[in-house]
């Protein structure tokens, strides 16, 4: 079974529009980290945010937000007023901290592909 | 220059040759991880490392093997390489009190004919 399910598979937007990326995760660890990625179309994977699973606050920076759930078990991302560098694959992931060998591997969804409009 | 990196960036190749991916990090990590990215897929674990001595398999081990020559390196290999083992290679590395790989290459772009 999926670990993390990104439903979205592609989003258009266009430029200046807000856009929310989604994510479901899926654990029966009690500590684990939530994750975001961003591939823009050059390939490199840029680190984002991570986000361990006691810290419930919305967080913010610049134009990005998150807003963890865990009674959904959801990690969303918005972009608020979206402009063209946002065009890239996002990907959310999870590592479960369930210790030993195991902590710190990453499981990754499937990646939502933005593509943001002039 | 970067703190991981990958070698080579591209590469083609025809079924059954062995190959080689090359990691070499300056970050000073423990711990160092192989994956690879197909269209639709994500990334899929192959094989992680969490010091020298200690080399684990990932999801998708198969077909792959590992070496970790050195703290700062950790190379792939795939012995026989068959089509569909084409895809984006991506090496990563993070810290002993870290949670997750933060720190990716740019990538290896493998085809196999």
């Amino acid at each position: 079974a999926q670990k993390v399910t990104q439903a979205q598979t592609e989003i258009s937007v266009v430029e200046k529009e807000d856009v929310t990326l989604d994510c479901v995760y899926e654990t029966r660890d009690t500590t684990y980290y939530l994750f975001w990625y961003k591939q823009p179309p050059s390939g490199e994977l840029v680190f984002l945010i991570r986000r361990n699973s006691f810290d419930e606050q919305n967080e913010i920076s610049g134009r990005y937000s998150w807003n963890f759930q865990k009674s959904t078990s959801s990690f969303n991302f918005t972009i608020t007023a979206s402009q063209v560098v946002d065009s890239a694959v996002y990907f959310c992931a999870l590592s479960e901290a369930g210790g030993g060998s195991t902590l710190g591997r990453l499981y990754f969804g499937r990646g939502t592909q933005l593509t943001v409009w002039p | 220059d970067a703190d991981v990196t990958q070698t080579p960036r591209n590469r083609i190749t025809k079924t059954g040759k062995r190959i080689m991916l090359e990691c070499s990090q300056t970050k000073g990590h423990d711990r160092m991880y192989w994956y690879r990215q197909d269209p639709g897929l994500g990334l899929r674990l192959i094989y992680y490392s969490f010091d020298v001595k200690d080399i684990n398999k990932g999801e998708i081990s198969d077909g792959y093997s590992v070496s970790r020559q050195a703290q700062a390196k950790f190379s792939l290999s795939l012995e026989s390489a068959i089509p569909n083992q084409t895809a984006l290679y991506f090496c990563a590395t993070s810290g002993r009190s870290s949670i997750g790989p933060q720190h990716f290459g740019d990538g290896t772009r493998l085809s196999i004919l």
